[in-house]
C-alpha cells in the first residue's frame, strides 16, 4: 500500500501569512494526487486536482505542485476563511490513501 | 447541480450488519466512480472502497480494515450506489461520505453531506 505523509499536522499562521503543508508518497504516483479542505461540521471539498490544477471556482491563493513522491500545497495569503483541516490524498493505486491532515489556525 | 445524499445510518450492535444508500442526482451516475470515505469522531479522513463504472468493468476494491466485511455496489437505472457493511464493529463508527469519483484521473470531486454509524451495544 501507498502510504502518505503530510506535515505538519498543525499549524498556526497569521491573515496573510504564506502557508505551505507538504505531502511524501511512499512510492511514486506520478501526479494522481489531490488537496481538499474540510471545515468543522462540514465534508470536504476539492481544491486542486491532479496536484497543481486549480478546480474551478476555488481563490487563486490555492495552489498545488510536485510529483512523483514529494507534493506542496501553498496558500499565497492566508485568509480567515481558511481556517479548516487540509487533507492529501493519493489516487495511484488502491488503497487511495489519505494524508493525516493540517489543521489551520489563525495566530 | 450534482448531488449526493446518503442515507440508512444509525445506531446498530456490534456484529450487525447494515446498509447505507447513496442516492444522486444531477450528473449521467454511470459514467462516474464512487468512492466511500469515512470519519470516526475527532479523526482524519479514511478511505474505505470505490467502485468503477460498468464501462471500467464496475470492479471494486477496499481498505484493508473492511475487506471481506463491507461491499460496495450500484445501481445505474436508479443513479444510486450502496455499502453494505457487515459484521460491524464499535472502530466501524464514523461519519460515511459518499463521493463521486473518476474512473482513472481527477479523482473525488463531490462529496455528499455524510451520514453517521454508530456502533455500540
Amino acid at each position: 500500500d501507498i502510504q502518505m505523509t503530510q506535515s505538519p499536522s498543525s499549524l498556526s499562521a497569521s491573515v496573510g501569512d504564506r502557508v505551505t503543508i507538504t505531502c511524501q508518497a511512499s512510492q511514486d504516483i506520478r501526479n494522481f494526487l489531490n488537496w481538499y479542505q474540510q471545515k468543522p461540521g462540514k465534508a470536504p471539498k476539492v481544491l486542486i486536482y491532479e496536484a497543481s490544477n486549480l478546480e474551478t471556482g476555488v481563490p487563486s491563493r490555492f495552489s498545488g505542485s510536485g510529483s512523483a513522491t514529494d507534493f506542496t500545497f501553498t496558500i499565497s495569503s492566508l485568509q480567515p476563511e481558511d481556517i479548516a483541516t487540509y487533507y492529501c490524498q493519493q489516487y495511484d493505486n488502491p488503497p487511495y490513501n489519505f494524508g493525516q491532515g493540517t489543521k489551520l489556525e489563525i495566530k | 447541480e450534482v448531488q449526493l445524499v446518503e442515507s440508512g445510518g444509525g445506531l446498530v450492535q456490534p456484529g450487525r450488519s447494515l446498509r447505507l444508500s447513496c442516492t444522486t442526482s444531477g450528473f449521467t451516475f454511470g459514467d462516474y466512480a464512487v468512492s466511500w470515505v469515512r470519519q470516526a469522531p475527532g479523526k482524519g479522513l479514511e478511505w474505505v472502497g470505490f467502485i468503477r463504472s460498468k464501462a471500467y468493468g464496475g470492479t471494486t476494491d477496499y481498505a484493508a480494515s473492511v475487506r471481506g466485511r463491507f461491499s460496495i455496489s450500484r445501481d445505474d437505472s436508479k443513479s444510486i450506489a450502496y455499502l453494505q457493511m457487515d459484521s460491524l464493529k464499535t472502530e466501524d463508527t464514523a461519519v460515511y461520505y459518499c463521493t463521486r469519483d473518476h474512473n482513472w484521473n481527477y479523482g473525488i470531486d463531490y462529496w455528499g453531506q455524510g451520514t453517521l454509524v454508530t456502533v455500540s451495544s
